[in-house]
C-alpha cells in the first residue's frame, strides 16, 4: 500500500525551531517529487516547499523562504522539512504530498497521495 | 487572497447536479491542467480530477472536470450526503514558479 506517516510537530516558541519528517513506503520513493503542503486553523491549503526525486532542485513559498529546508534521504524513504525562525503565522497542520508523475522533477500541482498530517503550533 | 478564486461555499440536494468554480489566469489555468482536491472533515486532501478531467481511480464518475480559458469548473451529478465536503482547486503557477490552490469551497448537502 502506499503510504506517507508524518511526525515530528509539536508546540514551539516563536523563533523556535522543528524538523518535520515524512516516511514513505510502497513506491520508489527517489522516482518523485514531493512537497509540504500546510492548513492553517478553519483555512485553505498553502504549498510551503517541493523537491525534485533526486533532492537536487529545491523549491520554496516566499513566506517561508530563508526560515525553512526541505530535504530528502531516498535511501531511508524519508522527507524532511526543517523550520527556524518559526512565527506564529507558522502554525497550521503540515502534509508531506507526493507526485502523480513518475519524472522525478518538480513543475506540477497533482499530488496522488498525501499524509495524514502533524500539527505545528507556535505560541509562547 | 488566493491566487485562484473559488466560491466559499455551494449546497445542493440530495441528487442534484451542483458546480463549483476555479477562477485563475494566464500564468496558471490558463496554461497548466488543473487538479481538484476534496478534503472531508478531519482528513487529508484527497485528489479528485487532475489533468482537466481525468479521474483517479476508485472516484466514482459522479464526480468531473472542465476547463475553458483561464476558468475551471467541477460537477458533481447526482449528489450525495457523503459528497459534503471541501473542494479544492490547484494549478501551477508560472509566475510564482510554484503549485497554487483555491481557497476551497464548502459543499453542503442540504
Amino acid at each position: 500500500e502506499v503510504q506517507l506517516l508524518e511526525s515530528g510537530g509539536g508546540l514551539v516558541q516563536p523563533g523556535g525551531s522543528l524538523r518535520l519528517s515524512c516516511v514513505a513506503s510502497g513506491f520508489t520513493f527517489s522516482s518523485y517529487a514531493m512537497s509540504w503542503v500546510r492548513q492553517a486553523p478553519g483555512k485553505g491549503l498553502e504549498w510551503v516547499s517541493g523537491i525534485s526525486g533526486s533532492g537536487g532542485a529545491t523549491y520554496y513559498a516566499d513566506s517561508v523562504k530563508g526560515r525553512f529546508t526541505i530535504s530528502r534521504d531516498n535511501s531511508k524513504n524519508t522527507l524532511y522539512l526543517q523550520m527556524n525562525s518559526l512565527r506564529v503565522e507558522d502554525t497550521a497542520v503540515y502534509y508531506c504530498a507526493k507526485d502523480l508523475s513518475a519524472s522525478g522533477s518538480y513543475g506540477g500541482a497533482t499530488f496522488d497521495i498525501w499524509g495524514q498530517g502533524t500539527m505545528v503550533i507556535v505560541s509562547s | 487572497q488566493s491566487v485562484l478564486t473559488q466560491p466559499p461555499s455551494a449546497s445542493g440536494t440530495p441528487g442534484q447536479r451542483v458546480t463549483i468554480s476555479c477562477s485563475g489566469s494566464s500564468s496558471n489555468i490558463g496554461t497548466y491542467n488543473e487538479n481538484w482536491y476534496q478534503q472531508l472533515p478531519g482528513t487529508a486532501p484527497k485528489l479528485l480530477i487532475y489533468s482537466d478531467n481525468q479521474r483517479p481511480s476508485g472516484v466514482p464518475d459522479r464526480f468531473s472536470g472542465s476547463k475553458s480559458g483561464t476558468s475551471a469548473s467541477l460537477a458533481i451529478s447526482g449528489l450525495q450526503s457523503e459528497d459534503e465536503a471541501d473542494y479544492y482547486c490547484a494549478a501551477w503557477d508560472d509566475t510564482l514558479k510554484s503549485p497554487v490552490f483555491g481557497g476551497g469551497t464548502k459543499l453542503t448537502v442540504l
